[in-house]
């Protein structure tokens, strides 16, 4: 069966550290891998998305950034840390998304990042 | 930018009750999905439907979708106190990534 581990699952960081959050994926291949950010009571923001291995689509501006080494492994880095970092940061995965999908995105348990 | 936007905000409801949340959308969809989040947790799915279908059951849940309104609708039957969380639409407008609205909160009393 297919699994996503994401981790650490809190984090508590200063401001301008750096930041690496992993996250890797078992029992599939080639999925599409996300990082989406969740602020306190708000909705999901889509940061990256990867449809394939070295290949990263940002949807957001901003200090973050995203590298996919191996097919089922997406990671989340940061170079200084901003306090506007702080949130719920989930990844995810999908497969065959679009018209024809049976199948939604399967989350993470998430890391709950504060900047001090 | 959101594309679903839930309403209401927050419900609150006693056990038995039956839970309905709605989802406008603002484009063209492939299709919406339904998700559920647990307070400090990720998010499960729990349904998708088409762009072609109208309705859909899965166990206690029923979704609607109304593409000329472009809107959904959430139907929890009988709700238990398990059923607290936060109920999130997503839409899939066949660019790879799914777009989710700000959620519901339910809270089912015992």
């Amino acid at each position: 069966s297919q699994t996503i581990h994401q981790w650490p699952a809190t984090l508590v960081q200063p401001v301008g550290s750096p930041l690496s959050l992993e996250c890797t994926v078992e029992g599939t291949s080639n999925p599409n891998l996300y990082w989406y950010r969740q602020a306190a009571g708000r909705g999901l923001q889509l940061l990256f998305y990867s449809v394939g291995i070295g290949q990263i689509s940002s949807e957001v501006p901003q200090n973050l950034s995203a590298s996919r080494p191996q097919d089922r492994q997406f990671i989340l880095s940061s170079k200084k840390l901003l306090l506007s970092d702080s949130g719920f940061y989930l990844c995810a995965w999908s497969v065959y998304p679009g018209y024809f999908s049976n199948y939604g995105y399967t989350f993470g348990s998430g890391t709950r990042l504060t900047v001090v | 930018s959101q594309q679903g936007e839930e309403d209401p905000q927050a419900l609150s409801i006693q056990e038995g009750e039956n839970a309905t949340m709605n989802c406008s959308y603002k484009t063209s969809i492939n299709n919406l999905q339904w998700y559920r989040q647990n307070s400090g947790r990720g998010l499960v799915h729990l349904i998708l439907i088409r762009s072609n279908e109208r309705e859909k059951h899965s166990g206690r849940l029923r979704v609607t979708l109304d593409t000329s309104k472009k809107s959904s609708s959430l139907l929890i039957t009988a709700s238990r106190a398990a059923d607290t969380a936060s109920y999130f639409c997503a839409t899939d407008a066949g660019y790879s990534t799914l777009t989710f609205g700000k959620g519901t909160m339910l809270l089912v009393s015992p």
